[in-house]
């Protein structure tokens, strides 16, 4: 079984809808959680983390984290056909060279107009 | 503006042929990784270095190398290639202590036949 799962979609959304991504995890040590953000052709980059529980906001973009159900979230408001794109899920046990990175396979995302 | 270049975009080698991967970042980070994409898998740790001449293996190692002379520059060496190594690899770099924050490169589509 994988440490991280992640639902690999494709999630299609009317523009302007909300979009809700989600993954589990089984390793109770992981501590910060990511999302990563990739378009067809390039590499990922990073989109927002959180360490620990909780939620963080940064503009149209929601993550939430539930440690206790060993769960995240993403909620992505007012969606646009630019964040059409495949989200990667990440976790890590420590921030030091030695916290590696697991990733979720990724959730294909498409925004139609 | 970060930067990581890696020194394909696509690659198609016979199996059998030593493969050198390249890549380089400008932004002086400690850390460099080496990844590989395939669908549904997500991306998959090869191996990263936190330092010069230093390497430790990630979670697929096996068939690969890895050579860190300078700061700035990580290369994936694949000794024998066979077709199983066909995938999308993907440098990124880090500080050292944030290894959440990973900056990617374009990522090197490489076919083996």
């Amino acid at each position: 079984q994988k440490e991280v799962e992640q639902d690999p979609g494709p999630l299609s959304v009317p523009e302007g809808a909300i979009v809700s991504l989600n993954c589990t995890y089984s390793n109770s040590a992981f501590q910060y959680f990511m999302w990563y953000r990739q378009y067809s052709r390039k590499g990922p980059e990073l989109l927002m983390y959180t360490y620990s529980s909780g939620n963080k906001e940064d503009g149209r973009f929601t993550a939430q984290v539930d440690k206790s159900s060993k769960y995240i979230s993403l909620f992505i408001r007012d969606s646009q056909p630019s964040d059409s794109a495949t989200y990667l899920c990440a976790m890590s046990a420590g921030t030091d060279s030695w916290g590696k990175l697991q990733f979720g396979a990724g959730t294909q995302v498409v925004v139609t107009p | 503006d970060v930067k990581v270049t890696q020194s394909s975009r696509y690659l198609v080698k016979r199996t059998g042929e030593k493969v050198f991967l390249e890549c380089v970042q400008d932004m002086d980070h400690e850390n460099m990784f080496w990844y590989r994409q395939d669908p549904g898998l997500g991306l998959r740790l090869i191996y990263f270095s936190y330092d010069v001449k230093m390497k430790e293996k990630g979670d697929i190692p096996e068939g690969y190398s890895v050579s860190r002379e300078k700061k700035e520059r990580f290369s994936l060496i694949l000794e024998s290639a066979s077709t199983n190594q066909t995938s999308m690899y993907l440098c990124a770099s880090s500080l050292r202590d944030r290894v959440y924050e990973q900056y990617f490169g374009p990522g090197t589509r490489l076919t083996v036949t």
